[in-house]
């Protein structure tokens, strides 16, 4: 299986900050990596596909780049309703296999 | 605007079968290319896929869970379905059942419809 590896595992921001979070795969996944934000209780919700590809309906304030083994997420102006767990997922190969999460808070 | 719902015991008691269903709402579950896939999430743990099943009835599994599993998809009912053998406390978790859009591309876009999850506790 391909290993998804986040930094930080947490991190702490406040209102209107930039906040990047790191995403590491094992091995070269292209381009073929999906973000999501998770609030406690509730499931998961797709943000960004294909390493940068905006998921409809999702704010511009959030994008991706990368590709290969090293990809961020970026959030340009972090928002109140932004603090949630962030993970990336791979889906070059089956399984699919996430991160292990960043936690967003204040 | 398509929902999914997961349906089934919230209590399994170790070594027996785990059975739950996702009930597809808003549109057909044979029509389009889609996967429809079981995620895991033990609680204050991430992700885990346990497998997936195209409209058209192929099946793929996680390999570390293979032996024990085993989805399926009703066309008639709308539905898709999971069954977990000889469950331990290990696989107590919240199971979610999702879509993947692949139109155009195998490896599709992500996941990008969730049920709410559905809390599953093995213990005798």
């Amino acid at each position: 299986d391909i290993q998804m590896t986040q930094s930080p595992s947490t991190l702490s921001a406040s209102v209107g900050d930039r906040v990047t979070i790191t995403c590491r795969a094992s091995q070269d996944i292209s381009s073929w990596l999906a973000w999501y934000q998770q609030k406690p209780g509730k499931a998961p919700k797709l943000l960004i596909y294909k390493a940068s590809s905006l998921q409809s309906g999702v704010p511009s304030r959030f994008s991706g780049s990368g590709s290969g083994t090293e990809f961020t997420l970026t959030i340009s102006s972090l928002q109140p309703d932004d603090f949630a767990t962030y993970y990336c997922q791979q889906y070059n190969s089956y399984p699919w296999t996430f991160g292990q999460g960043t936690k967003v808070g204040i | 605007q398509v929902q999914l719902q997961e349906s089934g015991p919230g209590l399994v008691k170790p070594s027996q079968t785990l059975s739950l269903t996702c009930t597809v709402s808003g549109g057909s579950i044979s029509s389009g290319a889609y996967y429809w896939s079981w995620i895991r999430q033990p609680a204050g743990k991430g992700l885990e896929c346990i497998g997936r099943v195209y409209s058209s009835g192929p099946t793929n599994y996680n390999p570390s869970l293979e032996s024990r599993v085993t989805i399926s998809i009703d066309t008639s009912k709308n539905q898709f379905s999971l069954k977990l053998t000889s469950v331990t406390a290990a696989d107590t978790a919240v199971y979610y059942c999702a879509r993947t859009d692949y139109g155009g591309n195998p490896r599709g876009r992500g996941v990008d419809y969730w049920g709410q999850g559905t809390q599953v506790t093995v213990s005798s």
